[in-house]
């Protein structure tokens, strides 16, 4: 089955130290998307990539890494520069939009990230 | 800027009941709008998007959202609410059809009793 596989499921990180969340898709997606979603706010975007080897920031990006060596992978480092990193973080994937077509984004099942 | 406004943290319908989730978007220029749906610890599923075509649009799951522009909203409704409707629902906006420019409301939280 074509999706999104994003792991580990619960993450916990210490003081001081950086933690990576991986992410991949098998739907040939060229753009992935990585958000963050706390209580009562919603989601928000930290980084997103359209093509390998090139990757953007979102609204939220101080204290997150990405790279994007290959289409089907786009892991998250969430630094120790990150103060408030308890929250869960969702994957996705789209195609790119061309004219009036609509970019549909494709969820995986997120990660809990919480500091001990 | 863009921006969806999500009325009502938690709504709490019987079930049968007609569902309705409210969504107001603020735009300068004509949106795509988007209602996703997020069960509990899981990632969010699109139940329906607004392109500019038909402005009543019908989703997955029996639910359906209506495009008003005159009033600058995007409410969803299900006619008879079922228990596996229990979720969180997010309304979106995009003023460009990137999804990189997404603006997700603070979400809505339904819950259905017996």
């Amino acid at each position: 089955d074509g999706g999104i596989t994003q792991s580990p499921k619960y993450l916990f990180r210490k003081e001081g130290q950086n933690v990576t969340l991986s992410c991949e898709q098998n739907l040939n997606h060229d753009a992935m998307y990585w958000y963050r979603q706390d209580p009562g706010q919603g989601l928000r975007l930290i980084y997103y990539s359209q093509i390998v080897n090139d990757f953007q920031k979102g609204d939220i990006a101080e204290g997150y890494s990405v790279s994007r060596e290959k289409k089907e992978s786009f892991p998250l480092t969430v630094t120790s520069a990150q103060k408030n990193p308890t929250a869960f973080y969702l994957c996705a994937s789209s195609i790119l939009g061309q004219g009036d077509k609509v970019e549909k984004l494709f969820f995986g099942s997120g990660t809990q990230l919480s500091v001990l | 800027a863009q921006s969806v406004t999500q009325l009502g943290s938690h709504v709490s319908v019987s079930e049968g009941a007609l569902v309705l989730l409210r969504c107001n978007y603020s735009s300068s220029v004509p949106p795509y709008l988007f209602w996703y749906v997020q069960y509990p610890n899981q990632g969010l599923q699109l139940l329906l998007k607004y392109t500019s075509a038909a402005t009543l649009v019908k989703g997955i799951n029996g639910f359906e959202a209506e495009f008003k522009k005159s009033e600058t909203s995007f409410h969803l409704t299900k006619p008879s609410a079922h228990m596996s409707d229990a979720a969180e629902y997010f309304c979106a906006v995009t003023f460009t059809g990137t999804a990189s420019k997404l603006t997700f409301g603070t979400g809505t939280r339904l819950q259905v009793t017996l």
